[in-house]
């Protein structure tokens, strides 16, 4: 499975954005980026994926570099609620089900 | 919103005891999983299950371990023995068909071995 880089920590201001890097230099054409979070004390939480081209849903948006070697997810205004580790996952589809987590990106939200 | 329950929250037990983890995974999803992660550490795979078995364990699912779907709704994790080393939190996840879509966690089950 590909691997993918993370910074380990990150800080922000309560209704700032967020940009959180994720470098994945070996992806493969069929590999979808999956961004999962891990808010304190609970099961991780799916959050956002996409292939190509950048995402938007409710909860972020994932924006894709055109080579593919690394993308960003954006929290557009944090809150306190969006402290949590953030995890970026390259998922084979068809391949594997199981999902890889690495040590992910803990993300501080201040007031 | 559906959502994935594990049962129970917290388990403490002696070492050499049998403990079985239990989930209800949202209803209309097939394929099942348990992960686990030691405090502090990475959110580790072990098993998933489809059509009524195993599809792929890893490592860490060595012959203590295994699952079951006993009937339509629950999934289980028996570990047979427990040692020391299977503190952790155990969390179970379910997804629709085909592999590869999103996964919905449990809040997870902390097991303490003594």
């Amino acid at each position: 499975d590909a691997k993918t880089t993370q910074p380990n920590s990150m800080e922000s201001n309560e209704e700032e954005p967020v940009h959180l890097p994720c470098n994945h230099s070996t992806i493969s054409g069929t590999d979808y980026i999956h961004w999962y979070r891990q808010l304190p004390s609970q099961g991780p939480e799916y959050v956002i994926h996409g292939l190509t081209s950048n995402v938007n849903n409710r909860m972020a948006s994932l924006a894709i570099a055109e080579d593919r070697k690394s993308s960003t997810l954006i929290l557009h205004r944090a809150t306190l609620r969006d402290a949590a580790v953030y995890y970026c996952i390259l998922r084979r589809v068809y391949n594997t089900d199981k999902l890889i987590f690495g040590t992910g990106t803990r993300l501080q939200v201040f007031p | 919103e559906p959502e994935v329950t594990q049962t129970p929250s917290h388990q403490v037990t002696q070492m050499g005891q049998e403990v079985i983890l239990r989930c209800v995974p949202i209803s209309n999803h097939l394929y099942f999983y348990w992960y686990r992660q030691i405090l502090g550490q990475k959110v580790e795979f072990l098993v998933s299950f489809y059509n009524n078995e195993i599809s792929e364990k890893s490592e860490i699912f060595d012959d203590q371990f295994s699952v079951e779907r006993p009937d339509g709704s629950n999934f289980t994790l028996k570990i047979r023995s427990t040692k020391l080393e299977d503190s952790a939190m155990y969390f179970c996840a379910s997804s629709v068909p085909p592999p590869g879509e999103t996964q919905y966690f449990g809040p997870g089950t902390r097991l303490l071995v003594l």
